[in-house]
């Protein structure tokens, strides 16, 4: 299996200021048939289920703001939140999807 | 929009079975696959299982395989999960999960429902 492997666990950022996550996985993640890395960013607010926010690593989800942003190739991949606003607040994962099973990373908590 | 709401959750001894169920609505749920993910208390996410649009390819994690069974009713726009011989390990909030794509299961999630919780304890 693929493992996903997050840093930091958790990252305290003011408000305004960047967030950056990182994403490393144990294999890479690029397809040369399509030139596509089978990586996703999702989201998960305390209480409520995951929302994607950027797939193909970085091809962000209808609807989701432009602060976020996704970046990366091969095995590492990056999370940039550009200004940190107070509903910014949750855990978030990184996810591959080109084989089963599609396994997450652990997580990052982003607080302010 | 979209709706999936996930059902069957409960307390359940160690060794016992439940079926949760995903009433699936606002879109064209025969052509989209579908998935459980798993997530244990302060824990993070697991996918646990996958079925194709059509119900005739299935997938399952290591972890579970052959104690869950996964399927769907195109008809009811219902997805299942039956689990058999639940440890205590298996305690987590269960997610219904919509493909991305259609067809065959990739694994990409655009719509979550809220979940349903299962407790495994004597």
């Amino acid at each position: 299996d693929i493992v996903m492997t997050q840093s930091p666990d958790s990252l305290p950022v003011s408000l305004g200021e960047r967030a950056t996550i990182y994403c490393k996985s144990s294999q890479s993640l690029l397809y040369s048939s399509n030139d596509k890395n089978y990586l996703a960013w999702y989201q998960q607010k305390p209480g409520q289920p995951p929302k994607l926010l950027i797939y193909w690593a970085s091809t962000r989800e209808s609807g989701v703001p432009d602060r976020f942003s996704g970046s990366g190739s091969g095995t590492d991949f990056t999370l940039t939140i550009s200004s940190l606003q107070a509903e910014d607040v949750a855990v978030y994962y990184c996810q591959h999807f080109d084989r089963t099973p599609q396994t997450f990373g652990q997580g990052t908590k982003v607080e302010i | 929009e979209v709706q999936l709401l996930e059902s069957g959750g409960g307390l359940v001894q160690p060794g016992g079975s439940l079926r949760l169920s995903c009433a699936a609505s606002g879109f064209t749920f025969s052509r989209y696959a579908m998935s459980w993910v798993r997530q244990a208390p302060g824990r993070g996410l697991e996918w646990v299982s996958g079925i194709s649009s059509s119900g005739v390819s299935t997938y399952y994690a290591d972890s579970v395989k052959g104690q869950f069974t996964i399927s769907r009713d195109n008809s009811k726009n219902t997805l299942y999960l039956q689990m058999n011989g639940l440890r205590a390990e298996d305690t987590a909030v269960y997610y219904c999960a919509k493909d991305w794509f259609t067809g065959s299961h990739s694994g990409l999630f655009d719509y979550w429902g809220q979940g349903t919780r299962v407790t495994v304890s004597s």
